[in-house]
């Protein structure tokens, strides 16, 4: 079965500077999907970037960008500018093929980061 | 972009007693899904809706407690059946296949957090 590791549960940053959330996964598989999504106090989930396994280029959306190391299984996420805004909780997700049209999304248990005025 | 509507967004109820959340996209989608998020935790996939068949409920998760409905491409119902204080969750919906967006990405409604008593 597939699993996705976030190994800091917390961290904290400054507004304005540069932070960086860890994810490691595992699979045995090669063609995937990772996602990186927020989770504010409103609970809504959004999706903050996404990744193609096979492109060895790394996703970038605005502030937000990826780190991507496919031998490693390590997809890391580096929010820069950090914007009081960005407090939030942040999951990794990991999709694979499991037949059919079924995909499967697993999540990592997620990383709260505060940014501090 | 597509919107997720869940209702209600928040509700308490006494133990033994069930719960509809109703599921609203405002654009046909492929697959809809639901997850539960315990206090604290990361998500959980209860079970994917099939239109017009019975949803596809992942270990741990049987039809009785958490039945579910999908009558068509945009709507679909979650019932949490003769309810415990160990229901108290975030309640979320999710879509893949929105037109415009890519084939593996899912999306999530707002959530319907449930209190039991």
């Amino acid at each position: 079965a597939q699993t996705v590791t976030q190994s800091q549960p917390e961290m904290s940053v400054q507004e304005a500077e540069t932070v960086t959330l860890s994810c490691t996964y595992d699979t045995s598989e090669n063609n995937y999907y990772l996602f990186w999504y927020k989770q504010p106090p409103s609970r809504q989930m959004i999706l903050v970037i996404r990744q193609e396994a096979y492109k060895q280029q790394n996703a970038t959306e605005n502030r937000f960008s990826v780190n991507f190391q496919k031998a490693a299984k390590s997809f890391s996420l580096k929010i820069s500018d950090s914007q009081l805004g960005d407090t939030a909780m942040y999951f990794c997700a990991f999709m694979r093929y499991s037949g059919g049209s079924n995909y499967k999304l697993t999540f990592g248990k997620g990383t709260l980061l505060t940014v501090n005025p | 972009s597509a919107v997720i509507s869940q209702k209600p967004s928040r509700d308490i109820c006494q133990r033994g007693t069930s719960l509809t959340i109703q599921c609203q996209v405002d654009s046909q989608v492929t697959m809809m899904f639901w997850y539960r998020q315990q206090p604290g935790q990361s998500l959980t996939l209860i079970a994917t809706a099939n239109q017009g068949s019975e949803a596809t409920y992942e270990s741990g998760f049987v039809i009785d407690k958490f039945p579910i409905s999908r009558p068509n491409l945009t709507f679909s119902t979650l019932t949490v059946s003769n309810m415990s204080p160990e229901d108290s969750s975030i309640y979320l919906c999710s879509v893949r296949g929105l037109a415009g967006s890519h084939t593996d990405t899912q999306y999530f409604g707002p959530g319907t957090r449930l209190t039991v008593l």
